[in-house]
């Protein structure tokens, strides 16, 4: 079985500035992993993938990820947010195993952008 | 090519009926998983269809079901709703094979609230 942490249900930050969202998995099986956006009454839009390969991952809208296996970790990271970039955000984990779609789902980062 | 579309948008029923909710895949993928999303538990999966079999299933009592029909529609239906139901009901779908290295796209949800 898998899990996600999430460290911050909430995180504030000046519009420009950048910004890292951390994740923290736990598994026993080899995983792929996922960064997750949702925009208020919609569904989720994927930002990211780590799937094999180069650690550091880029994604749409300028955000960018690193899986490091050792601490378990795909933190989320953008140099400069913009407003646009309000919005909640998801960690997700899949085993590798042929067959298996299900995502595990962090609790979710709520990014807020001050002007 | 149109994505994931799920109907209704928004729904609202009276606690013991029963309610369906419908996901219709973009065309060409064969795998639609279903997953709750609610403030206090987050988002949790339901259940995994693939090729009209289920094929992955989380922790749901049996109350919630679905199916997929052989053009990979799918539907998911809830008997005697309780309150706790109440919650956006998100639709994936995928091709289904991970050796393709595919990912989920996700429908806008359907909003259901039992009154």
């Amino acid at each position: 079985a898998q899990s996600v942490t999430q460290l911050d249900s909430q995180v504030p930050v000046f519009e420009e500035a950048p910004v890292e969202l951390r994740c923290n998995y736990s598994s026993s099986v080899s995983v792929y992993l996922f960064w997750y956006v949702q925009y208020p009454n919609q569904g989720l839009q994927l930002l990211l993938k780590y799937l094999s390969g180069s650690t550091l991952v880029k994604g749409i809208n300028g955000f960018e990820a690193e899986f490091n296996k050792s601490q378990t970790s795909f933190h989320l990271r953008k140099p400069s947010v913009h407003i646009s970039d309000t919005a909640e955000y998801f960690c997700a984990v899949s085993d590798q195993s042929f067959g298996n779609e299900k995502l595990t789902f962090g609790t979710g980062t709520r990014l807020t952008i001050i002007p | 090519k149109a994505g994931v579309t799920q109907t209704p948008r928004y729904l609202i029923k009276t606690r013991g009926q029963q309610v369906t909710l419908s996901c219709s895949p973009i065309s060409g993928h064969r795998s639609v998983s279903w997953y709750q999303q609610t403030p206090g538990q987050g988002l949790q999966f339901l259940f995994e269809y693939f090729s009209e079999t289920q094929r992955n299933k989380g922790n749901f009592p049996g109350r919630f079901s679905g199916r997929q029909f052989s053009n990979s529609r799918s539907e998911m239906n809830v008997s005697t709703l309780e309150l706790g139901d109440s919650a956006l009901y998100l639709c994936a779908s995928s091709l289904g094979d991970r050796w393709l290295n595919t990912e989920a796209f996700f429908g806008q949800g359907t909003r259901l609230t039992v009154v």
